[in-house]
């Protein structure tokens, strides 16, 4: 399996509202990321788990909340968004945190906040 | 710190024509470099990357890219493109220690039939 699968594949909010985007990875890697991807941009990095411990917050706010239960699972709560959070989220994984750069991708959660 | 300069935002070609999509990095210290390729909807996908020894690295899909440490680039290359190859197309580059890790702006490929 050299998927990295994300659930669910659109969601649409609002600005009240709670919900969570779900990422699986079953290579057995150790490192998971988060990014945020803006039309026609590259995507920006959020966060780092390595190691199911979280190693790098890129001054997210706070109304992003990851969480990794497991080596496989990566989640990310969202609680209070803007509408200018509205974006594709990327979920990534990588066999250890970064060494060689290489990660591999989900293909997204279009995420649109009214 | 590194920065990665994608000079096209947007390169048009003809399907079967040749293709060199640039990419200059800025680093004061060795790096690894990384052509990643975003198809519509879909997330990236990596077509190649270089971290060590032969300067010329063979992709996915035909695409070849190569190190050039003095010219401080790493240019994307396909003899002939086909139109499944319209995409969206990242550099990026990273330290060794894989601390520093950065992607371009994006050069968006569009193949005319």
């Amino acid at each position: 399996d050299t998927e990295v699968t994300q659930t669910p594949k659109h969601l649409v909010m609002g600005m009240t509202n709670k919900k969570s985007l779900k990422c699986e990875q079953h290579m057995g890697h150790r490192a998971m990321y988060w990014y945020k991807q803006k039309a026609k941009k590259p995507p920006e990095l959020m966060f780092v788990y390595s190691y199911e411990k979280l190693s790098i917050n890129e001054s997210v706010p706070s109304r992003f909340s990851p969480e990794c239960p497991n080596s496989s699972l990566l989640n990310l709560h969202l609680h209070a968004l803007q509408p200018e959070d509205s974006a594709l989220y990327l979920c990534a994984s990588s066999p250890v945190a970064r060494v060689d750069g290489t990660q591999y991708f989900g293909p997204g959660t279009r995420l649109t906040v009214l | 710190a590194q920065s990665v300069t994608q000079l096209d935002s947007q390169v048009p070609v003809f399907e079967e024509a040749p293709v060199e999509l640039r990419c200059n990095y800025s680093s004061s210290v060795s790096v690894y470099l990384f052509w990643y390729v975003q198809y519509p909807n879909q997330g990236l996908q990596l077509l190649l990357k270089y971290l060590s020894g032969s300067t010329l690295v063979k992709g996915i899909n035909g695409f070849e890219a190569e190190f050039n440490k003095s010219q401080t680039s790493f240019h994307l290359r396909k003899p002939s493109v086909h139109i499944s190859d319209t995409a969206e197309y990242f550099c990026a580059v990273s330290d060794r220690s894989g601390n520093q890790f950065y992607f371009g702006t994006g050069t968006s490929l569009t193949v005319i039939p």
